[in-house]
């Protein structure tokens, strides 16, 4: 079985600092780990993924996120924040091709001036 | 960059009614998704769907739901007789290589059941 979970349903930063949101995984095989971003009535979007490799992955809009397997975590990371990056983030695991992926529940992050 | 799209963007329904919600994947995808997400909750997994098969559905899925891909380009989900609880956003997705790769989501079917 897979899942994710994700730390702090809402997160709130103010422009221009550290942006930090946690995810944390259970897989019994190596997993593949995403975050997806889904702005106001918008579908998801890939933001980044952990396949195999590098274990800090670097993403669209300034993220990354760093797979640490002793942590069994997927943390995402973007150095300064900015109010566009608003939005919905999900943290997903899959381990296989056409496996299903699983959501974590979402992080709201608001970003204030 | 190409696209997902679900058609239509709202659906309101009666309960036991039928719905349809289509998509067109993008159009040399394999893998073909549907998943929703209940206002306020997470994202959830209903079934995946490989050369013109299901290969995995959740428990969510059941005899009320069916998926179908009726020619070359489309991807419907059917709800034979919608309840008060299908009222959700129903997302379609799909892929190139699998769930292990970027899955390009459409930007959903907001289906309301009264």
């Amino acid at each position: 079985a897979q899942s994710v979970t994700q730390l702090g349903s809402h997160v709130s930063v103010s422009e221009g600092a550290l942006v930090l949101l946690r995810c944390n995984y259970s897989s019994s095989v190596p997993p593949y780990l995403f975050w997806y971003v889904q702005y106001p009535n918008q579908g998801l979007q890939l933001l980044l993924k952990y396949t195999t490799g590098a274990t800090l992955v670097k993403g669209i809009n300034g993220f990354e996120a760093e797979f640490k397997k002793s942590e069994t975590s997927f943390h995402l990371t973007k150095p300064s924040a900015h109010m566009s990056d608003a939005a919905e983030y999900f943290c997903a695991v899959t381990h296989g091709t056409a496996s299903k992926l699983t959501f974590g529940t979402g992080t709201r992050l608001q970003v204030t001036l | 960059e190409p696209e997902v799209t679900q058609t239509p963007s709202h659906q309101v329904t009666q309960m036991g009614q039928e719905v349809i919600l289509r998509c067109v994947p993008i159009s040399n995808h394999l893998y073909f998704y549907w998943y929703r997400q209940i206002l306020g909750q997470k994202v959830e997994f209903l079934v995946s769907f490989y050369n013109n098969e299901i290969s995995e559905k959740s428990e969510i899925f059941d005899d009320q739901f069916s998926v179908e891909r009726p020619d070359g380009s489309n991807f419907t989900l059917k709800i034979r007789s919608t309840k008060l609880e299908d009222s959700a956003m129903y997302f379609c997705a799909s892929s190139a290589w699998g769930a292990n790769e970027k899955l390009f989501f459409g930007s959903g079917t907001q289906l309301s059941v009264l």
